[in-house]
């Protein structure tokens, strides 16, 4: 059960777009359509962003997109935003049914 | 809407036992399965245990399987998490979460849908 793997931080302007990497294994990633992401702000709870790698939940923005290749997802946020700034968690679904989650990502806007 | 409310946290000395209890509402909890996922302080989240709708599959993490526990009682809409031999790498802030959500008589599931606010576990000497 490795976390899977993530860039410690990214950063990116107002208005530019970014992409954060999950990179897994084929245990797991590669395995299932059932990776998601996550958005936590200091101090708060986790939220949904995307599950079974493209889709967003309903509220939220269509900013941010899910897409995946192989053992790899990626999450897009575009024309962001000062309020995106926070940590990102990709989890993935794995073939011996349990979760495991990557170890995030910092996402600093300029 | 969805409301998932920890309790039972507190300061454990090493080898000792916590119960954690999740207290569901504002959805059918018999029919979801459930979550257990930690966050160590200044760290990132680590899924500890997840189980079945209706209590009969349970899965866990290595890093805890054999000394946590986790049940349910769907007639009082609790999750708990007994967690037993308790290490000081096991301090951490929990919080349980639904797992997926049913829309149009599709469920879509494995992904952490509704998340509590997690109630934090320190053990230390």
């Amino acid at each position: 059960q490795s976390a899977l793997t993530q860039p410690a931080s990214v950063s990116g302007s107002p208005g530019q777009s970014i992409t954060i990497s999950c990179t897994g294994t084929s245990s797991d990633v590669g395995y299932y359509n059932y990776v998601s992401w996550y958005q936590q702000h200091p101090g708060k709870a986790p939220k949904l962003l995307i599950y079974e790698v493209t889709n967003r939940p309903s509220g939220v923005s269509n900013r941010f997109s899910g897409s995946k290749s192989g053992n790899t997802a990626s999450l897009t946020i575009s024309g962001l935003q000062a309020e995106d700034e926070a940590d990102y968690y990709c989890s993935s679904y794995t073939s011996s049914s349990t979760s495991v989650f990557g170890g995030g990502t910092k996402l600093t806007v300029l | 809407q969805v409301q998932l409310v920890e309790s039972g946290g507190g300061v454990v000395q090493p080898g000792r036992s916590l119960r954690l209890s999740c207290a569901a509402s504002g959805f059918i909890f018999s029919r979801y399965g459930m979550h257990w996922v930690r966050q160590a302080p200044g760290k990132g989240l680590e899924w500890v245990a997840l189980i079945s709708y209706d209590g009969s599959n349970k899965n866990y993490a290595d890093s805890v399987k054999g000394r946590f526990t986790i049940s349910r009682d769907n007639s009082k809409n609790t999750l708990y998490l007994q967690m037993n031999s308790l290490r000081p790498d096991d301090t951490a802030v929990y919080n349980c979460a639904k797992d997926g959500f049913c829309s149009g008589g599709t469920c879509y599931p494995h992904h952490f849908d509704s998340w509590g606010q997690g109630t934090l576990v320190t053990v230390s000497s």
